[in-house]
């Protein structure tokens, strides 16, 4: 399976810090895509980002990949209680299936 | 726009009764897909569609039937429930194609469903 893997489960901080969510994954890409799902509703999408780019900003949030290592990052800068959520990395299919993996996604408690 | 919209939000079924879990978009979204998500798994992919009259299996087909009749419905039918399919069942849907997968899904707001 594709499937990424988040990194660490859950993260806890407070107001005003950073938060950072690493995802892994098992082989080549040609796009991954960061969303986030806050308690008892559907997923929303965050950012793309496509196998030719190495890093990308929208707003507070900032998404490294390094497809030699296989992973990415997301940043959330000067979290707020507001950002409290599951984030959750997905990645396709390079052989052209039309799909999208999830992984199991990090649990952010910013508390303020 | 409403976006995606999944009807029930809560259902309880018995062992072995059928059900048919709705889903609709009003973006004219040729792809539509759909997840479910048990705690400690993530959301894995049931079955998903790149347009009307085409369908094709995910990861956790089994038990799950859908069609794709027109462009704004994907229904997904559990043909003989089981407690092993309770789960929160998400729908999504997406209006762009990338080499690989969908471009940005937009996801409805979830059906919770409880199989006795």
């Amino acid at each position: 399976s594709q499937q990424g893997e988040e990194d660490p489960q859950a993260l806890s901080i407070q107001e005003g810090e950073n938060a950072t969510m690493n995802c892994s994954y098992k082989t080549s890409i040609n796009n991954l895509q960061w969303y986030r799902q806050n308690s008892g509703r559907g997923l929303v999408h965050l950012i793309l980002i496509r196998s030719n780019e190495r890093e990308k900003h929208s707003g507070r949030l900032r998404v490294t990949l390094d497809t030699s290592k296989k992973s990415s990052s997301l940043l959330i800068t000067a979290s707020r209680a507001a950002d409290t959520a599951s984030y959750f990395c997905a990645t396709d299919e390079p052989s052209g299936y039309s799909t999208l993996t999830f992984g199991k996604g990090t649990m952010l408690l910013v508390s303020p | 726009n409403a976006g995606v919209t999944q009807t029930p939000k809560f259902q309880v079924l018995k062992t072995g009764q059928s059900m048919t879990l709705q889903c609709a978009q009003d973006m004219n979204h040729e792809y539509m897909s759909w997840y479910r998500q048990d705690p400690g798994m993530g959301l894995r992919l049931i079955h998903y569609s790149v347009g009307a009259g085409i369908t094709d299996q995910g990861e956790v087909p089994n038990g799950y039937n859908v069609s794709r009749s027109t462009t704004e419905d994907f229904p997904l039918r559990l043909l003989s429930a089981a407690p092993s399919q309770t789960s929160v069942y998400f729908c999504a849907s997406s209006g762009s194609r990338l080499a690989g997968g969908p471009g940005e899904l937009f996801f409805g707001e979830g059906s919770r469903l409880t199989v006795l």
